[in-house]
């Protein structure tokens, strides 16, 4: 059974369009995680969740923003999204610091 | 900030032949994790080492941390045609933050 669940799984937007992803999980972790990953690269941390203190990274562009409005859920908003924010966005939770758990990700497609 | 480096980006192998990917940390970790990524998938946990030296065994894969837990590598003894995908380290600091992930090494294996 799934544990992090991500939706949908294929995004297609319009440049400059908002779109938000989202991430569930059945696990009650305190920490969830947005990672950015683009081809045959590392994933890259865009920011956490830790309970419910944001943490951005430095250089996480402004244009992205999330949202966590309970433990289970937390949300990936691209306010104006361009072509270079073709990805996929991968989310992650864990216990603390500890295992980190990764839902099976959304492809965005930005037009 | 703490920089985790993996080395080599790409390896390809005959199925059969060994293959070990390495991960160095700039600064002293508290520990490291091992992820793996298949194509068009999600990184999935393979394994945690804490101590000084220690060493874990799963199956053909075997995980050593360095003794001044700097660095850390993983070795697949062989190589399957399953064992293709991106092997990703992470390191946690000593302060308990989050992890830093390596830039993966991706593991191609000739049948």
């Amino acid at each position: 059974d799934a544990m992090v669940i991500q939706n949908p799984r294929y995004q297609v937007t319009q440049f400059g369009k908002p779109v938000t992803l989202s991430c569930s999980q059945t696990l009650n972790h305190n920490v969830m995680y947005w990672y950015q990953q683009k081809s045959s690269q590392a994933p890259k941390l865009l920011f956490h969740y830790y309970d419910k203190d944001f943490n951005n990274e430095a250089d996480t562009p402004d244009n992205f923003q999330s949202r966590r409005p309970n433990t289970s859920f937390c949300f990936l908003d691209i306010r104006s999204p361009g072509l270079g924010d073709a990805a996929m966005y991968l989310c992650a939770t864990s216990a603390r610091w500890n295992i980190q758990y990764f839902g099976a990700g959304t492809r965005l497609s930005v037009l | 900030g703490q920089q985790v480096m993996q080395i080599p980006q790409y390896q390809h192998v005959q199925e059969g032949e060994d293959f070990t990917t390495y991960c160095n940390s700039s600064t002293t970790l508290s520990n490291i994790q091992w992820y793996k990524q298949r194509p068009g998938g999600h990184p999935v946990f393979l394994i945690q080492l804490v101590k000084s030296g220690e060493v874990k065994k799963q199956k053909r894969l075997t995980f050593q941390f360095g003794e001044a837990k700097k660095n850390s590598s993983l070795h697949i003894t062989a190589t399957q045609t399953t064992d293709v995908g991106t092997y990703f380290c992470a390191g946690g600091n000593n302060a308990g933050n989050m992890l830093t992930f390596g830039g993966g090494t991706r593991l191609m294996v000739k049948p």
